[in-house]
């Protein structure tokens, strides 16, 4: 089993530029997130799906847009890159009940200069 | 005020000894609250999960958790060097949807 499974590892893009960010889990599970990481900031929500055909914006939505494309794969996209979102984004999953854990992916570490 | 608080340290302790986590969040209707370990340049994992007032424990891992006070932490007993990690603190509040705190670095010294 790969779990979740995130793509691109690294990127670097210069303002301005769009990108999708991929990520495909594996487990069945009806939940997917967005997330992003910054020093001394803790995991941020960007979007999330709660299940197959519906997306939610999270906690930091502006600048990103989603898709759940099937079960399996949710992907993040911008538009038009910022410095701001420099960061690292983890894609994540859950069975969705309140005792399921967050499967997280290994993480994009994104550049934008 | 962030809706998730911790203290982020560094924490340091040396090798055998207790390490205290803690955590005070500002939702009165959360229902569940989570540790998560994160290595660095690694992806959190979970660590435990407490949904009732009091204690649990698994293995060296004890949460525990007082919703009166907003307030939950994480005990580790026998500490190793192999804990040393950021903790993250997750909350999930009255909307379902989990808020971290920004985490607590511990390191064990040998």
């Amino acid at each position: 089993n790969a779990g979740v499974t995130q793509t691109p590892k690294f990127q670097v893009l210069k303002t301005g530029q769009s990108m999708t960010l991929q990520c495909a889990q594996d487990m069945n599970h009806n939940s997917m997130y967005w997330y992003r990481q910054d020093p001394g900031m803790g995991l941020r929500l960007i979007y999330y799906s709660a299940s197959e055909g519906t997306t939610d914006k999270g906690e930091v939505p502006n600048g990103y847009n989603v898709s759940r494309l099937n079960k399996r794969e949710f992907s993040l996209r911008l538009e038009s890159a910022a410095p701001s979102q420099t960061s690292v984004y983890f894609c994540a999953s859950s069975d969705g009940d309140r005792e399921a854990p967050l499967h997280f992916g290994n993480g994009t570490r994104l550049t934008v200069t | 005020q962030k809706e998730v608080e911790q203290n982020s340290g560094p924490l340091s302790v040396p090798e055998g000894a207790i390490a205290s986590l803690n955590c005070t969040y500002s939702d009165r209707g959360s229902q569940s609250f989570f540790w998560y370990r994160q290595y660095s340049g690694k992806s959190p994992e979970l660590i435990m999960f407490i949904y009732s007032n009091g204690d649990k424990e698994d293995g060296r891992f004890t949460a525990q958790l007082n919703k009166a006070s907003q307030y939950v932490s994480l005990l580790i007993r026998d500490s190793q060097p192999s804990d040393s990690a950021t903790y993250l603190c997750a909350v999930s509040g009255s909307a379902r949807q989990l808020t971290f705190g920004s985490g607590t670095q511990l390191t064990v010294l040998p």
